[in-house]
């Protein structure tokens, strides 16, 4: 099972939106709503923050936005803020043959 | 609140074998399937191993097929994942996680496999 595109890093400036594009397959992105997305801090651990492409969990600020067309899924972080500088990778439901979900290959986001 | 704890990480030697557990606790265990994920340095995130929330289903990484084994004992709330003929290429932070969308995630334990 190949990881999910993504590009490598993103940036925008306090206040401004960013939008990281996860691009699959249509036996993954494309066959299933259970689209997740997930933050990482350096030396911490990821959290959940989209689920199911649109959902947010509870606790998760109303700036982050999940959505999906065909193959590829999106995460758009709105207001950017200072404490949105980190790690991102999506992840993918990939069928009921391995009960797995398969990750993107991570997006640097910058704050400038 | 829900936590999950990992240990038993250290440096091993190549060919040697290690066992990391996960105490899980703020939830009900046995209610939810179970990951293993990693993290070599500096790289992204691989799913390793996915066992069922009795235990009976279990799933693995090609990476790691026939050397690890993920186990759960649902009356001490803890999983398992034994790695047996470790390598290079094992050397990774291992998280363990919550259900099949990765909901919670553990801090972390690293594993070094170096002679």
């Amino acid at each position: 099972q190949s990881a999910l595109t993504q590009p490598p890093s993103a940036s925008g400036s306090p206040g401004q939106s960013v939008t990281i594009s996860c691009t699959g397959t249509s036996s993954d992105v494309g066959g299933y709503n259970y689209v997740s997305w997930y933050q990482q801090h350096p030396g911490k651990a990821p959290k959940l923050m989209i689920y199911e492409v649109t959902k947010r969990p509870s606790g998760v600020p109303n700036r982050f936005s999940g959505s999906k067309s065909g193959n590829t899924a999106s995460l758009t972080v709105s207001g950017l803020q200072a404490e949105d500088e980190a790690d991102y990778y999506c992840s993918s439901y990939a069928g009921s043959n391995n009960l797995n979900y398969v990750f993107g290959t991570g997006t640097k986001v910058t704050v400038l | 609140q829900v936590q999950l704890v990992e240990s038993g990480g250290g440096v091993v030697q190549p060919g040697r074998s290690l066992r990391l557990s996960c105490a899980a606790s703020g939830f009900t265990f046995s209610s939810y399937a179970m990951n293993w994920v990693r993290q070599a340095p500096g790289k992204g995130l691989e799913w390793v191993a996915v066992v069922s929330d009795d235990g009976s289903n279990k799933h693995y990484a090609d990476s790691v097929k026939g050397r690890f084994t993920i186990s759960r004992d649902n009356s001490k709330n803890t999983l398992y994942l034994q790695m047996n003929s470790l390598r290079a290429e094992d050397t990774a932070v291992y998280y363990c996680a919550r259900n099949l969308g990765y909901d919670y995630w553990g801090q972390g334990t690293l594993v070094t496999v170096s002679s």
